[in-house]
């Protein structure tokens, strides 16, 4: 299976600070990777797949980059409701994995 | 409005059973691949099962092989997932969640159902 390894575990942020979460794969995933927001009691919401192509509606701050293993979520002006746990995903084979998540919480 | 809306959820005994369904409305359910995507109380999300959008191909985690089963549908527009030999790390919100594509990333998710294993 391929671990997806995601950094930080955590980090603390305030509002209008620029963001980065990583997140490596084991093995060469092209760009079959996707960005999901999750916040307290809720269900994930898809912002980034194709490892750099926003989802409709998904504010434009929120960017992804990267390809092969190396990938980046980056939210370039970090606004309250932007504080939630963020998790990567490659869906390059089977069986599908997710990287450990992120918590962004306010500084 | 397009959903998926999951029940069957539960408190249930190591050892037992339990059947999850998800329903789907307001897309074409037969176009597209299904999974169902789990997370412990304060943990993060494991993919457990996936069916191809025609129910040809299905796809397990190994921590669920042959003790759940996958299955759709497509003239109800209902995903399933049946549990057996439950155990206690089986307990989780899961969520069912709908592929954009055949393989691709999940554009849309359920509200969750509650499975809690426990004697």
């Amino acid at each position: 299976a391929i671990r997806m390894t995601q950094s930080p575990s955590s980090l603390s942020a305030s509002t209008g600070d620029r963001v980065t979460i990583t997140c490596r794969a084991s093995q060469d995933i092209s760009d079959y990777l996707a960005w999901y927001q999750q916040k307290p009691g809720k269900a994930p919401k898809v912002l980034i797949y194709g490892a750099s192509t926003l989802q409709s509606g998904v504010p434009s701050r929120f960017t992804g980059s990267g390809s092969g293993t190396d990938f980046t979520l980056t939210i370039s002006c970090l606004q309250s409701g932007d504080f939630a746990s963020y998790y990567c995903q490659q869906y390059d084979s089977y069986p599908l994995t997710f990287g450990g998540g992120t918590k962004v919480e306010i500084k | 409005e397009v959903q998926l809306l999951e029940s069957g959820g539960g408190l249930v005994q190591p050892g037992g059973s339990l059947r999850l369904s998800c329903a789907a409305s307001r897309f074409i359910f037969s176009n597209y691949a299904m999974s169902w995507v789990r997370q412990a109380p304060g943990k993060g999300l494991e993919w457990v099962s996936a069916i191809g959008s025609s129910g040809a191909s299905a796809y397990y985690a190994d921590s669920v092989k042959g003790r759940f089963t996958i299955s759709r549908d497509s003239s109800n527009n209902t995903l399933y997932l049946q549990m057996n030999s439950l155990r206690a790390e089986d307990t989780a919100v899961y969520y069912c969640a709908k592929d954009s594509g055949e393989q691709d990333a999940f554009d849309l998710w359920g509200q969750g159902t509650m499975v809690t294993v426990s004697s």
